[in-house]
């Protein structure tokens, strides 16, 4: 199925614990995103790849961390989760050109206790 | 900073028309965005504006003036699933998106 998939749907993780969420696309797109949506506020840029083997620092890149070593994944993991990263993270890729849109996944909704 | 705001909620009936406003302050301008979420779904895209004026899509149009930073999403003919969020984003200077908090539109019978 093209397009772009994330896991998990959901997770509830234990405040220290390690996790990392999983980003695959099939459509060759060279920019990748990860965002996090939280109620009343507008997406956030967590950290971006512009294409493999790169990637950069968003709004909001504290306490997490992602790697690009290929064109299909962008994994992002965060090393100790604390409550405040409770929130439903969507992963997104683009062709990267000005006008060309962003496709999202269907989002991780992640609790940490 | 940056900035885009947009109306929080609006409520509209079944068949009407209805004007949502994205004002914005961005680092530079490479391009509007309008996105429509359903709630727990993922944003999928409506339309694109670089240039000023009016882009029409079906039931959907999205206008811009860079000289005022405004946009706006026009839906007509509204039918219960456009109830949904819509969210503006602009793409700034470093080909960044900065996203608006989303507007929730409310359709009513």
């Amino acid at each position: 199925i093209a397009g772009i998939t994330q896991a998990p749907t959901s997770q509830i993780l234990a405040a220290g614990r390690r996790m990392t969420l999983r980003c695959t696309q099939d459509m060759r797109h060279n920019a990748m995103y990860w965002y996090r949506q939280d109620l009343g506020l507008g997406l956030r840029l967590i950290h971006y790849s512009n294409t493999a083997g790169t990637t950069g620092k968003g709004e909001v890149p504290d306490g997490y961390s992602v790697s690009r070593a290929n064109t299909d994944d962008f994994p992002l993991t965060l090393a100790s989760a604390v409550p405040s990263q409770t929130s439903v993270y969507f992963c997104a890729s683009s062709d990267g050109g000005g006008g060309t849109e962003a496709f999202f996944g269907q989002g991780t909704r992640l609790t940490v206790v | 900073g940056q900035n885009i705001d947009q109306p929080t909620e609006m409520t509209a009936t079944e068949g009407a028309i209805v004007q949502i406003n994205c004002t914005y302050q961005t680092s530079g301008f490479n391009g509007l965005f309008w996105y429509q979420q359903h709630a727990g779904e993922a944003p999928t895209f409506l339309s694109y504006n670089v240039l000023d004026g009016l882009e029409e899509k079906g039931r959907f149009s999205s206008f811009l003036s860079r000289s005022k930073g405004y946009s706006y999403l026009l839906l007509k003919e509204l039918q219960m699933k456009d109830s949904a969020s819509y969210l503006c984003a602009v793409r700034d200077s470093n080909y960044q998106l900065i996203w608006g908090a989303g507007t929730k539109l409310i359709i009513k019978p």
